[in-house]
């Protein structure tokens, strides 16, 4: 079976500093993935998305950046943080190009100070 | 430009009554719509895909039924459980390959 894994959980950076965070995918190959963001009380905001190695396609202009040096791993990076980045950042992934139901990880918590 | 409408307040239903959700979208005709449902804390949960050519979807409990003339589709959950209790998030193909979520209803089943 399919699993996603998301790290870390939780996380407190102050104003400024650089951001990575991870997701990796079991079970599957050639998986579509995904980089969502959601504020407190807010819905989910696509940040990026990627059908391949090396292929990354940006939804929103922003201080974040995203890679995916292998198959089944999708990094969410920044340079420098902003108080806004604060929020619940999601990793998602999908089989089907179009129509294909999307699989969530667990979410990291990310807090800006 | 597109838009996707779902209804911001919670929806506060008694355990035993059917709970219906709406989700409106403007200035598209998606081929498919996928309703999720997304718990505090939790990535959202895939639970429905509905075509343009089907009318209504069925899952155990859940019911979904697309209408591409008034641009709508409504999500309904029978019988409704304290546990049925969560954000129910609606996304309609925008003609992308990713999907773009609609801002979710909260539904509140009470005991």
């Amino acid at each position: 079976s399919q699993t996603i894994h998301q790290w870390p959980a939780t996380l407190v950076q102050p104003v400024g500093s650089p951001l990575s965070l991870e997701c990796t995918v079991e079970g599957t190959s050639n998986p579509n993935l995904y980089w969502y963001r959601q504020a407190a009380g807010r819905g989910l905001q696509l940040l990026f998305y990627s059908v391949g190695i090396g292929q990354i396609s940006s939804e929103v202009p922003q201080n974040l950046s995203a890679s995916r040096p292998q198959d089944r791993q999708f990094i969410l990076s920044s340079k420098k943080l902003l108080l806004s980045d604060s929020g619940f950042y999601l990793c998602a992934w999908s089989q089907v190009a179009e129509g294909g139901e999307q699989y969530f990880g667990p979410g990291t918590r990310l807090t800006v100070t | 430009s597109q838009k996707i409408e779902q209804n911001s307040e919670a929806l506060n239903i008694q355990e035993g009554k059917t709970a219906t959700l709406t989700c409106n979208y403007t200035n598209y005709s998606p081929a498919y719509l996928q309703w999720y449902r997304q718990d505090p804390g939790r990535g959202p949960v895939f639970l429905l895909l509905i075509r343009e050519n089907e009318k209504e979807k069925r899952k155990e409990r859940l019911k979904v039924t697309f209408d591409t003339t008034l641009k709508q589709s409504l999500f309904h959950i029978t019988a409704s459980q304290p546990a049925d209790s969560a954000t129910y998030l609606c996304a309609p193909d925008t003609g992308r390959r990713a999907l773009t979520f609609g801002s979710g209803t909260r539904l509140q089943v009470q005991p």
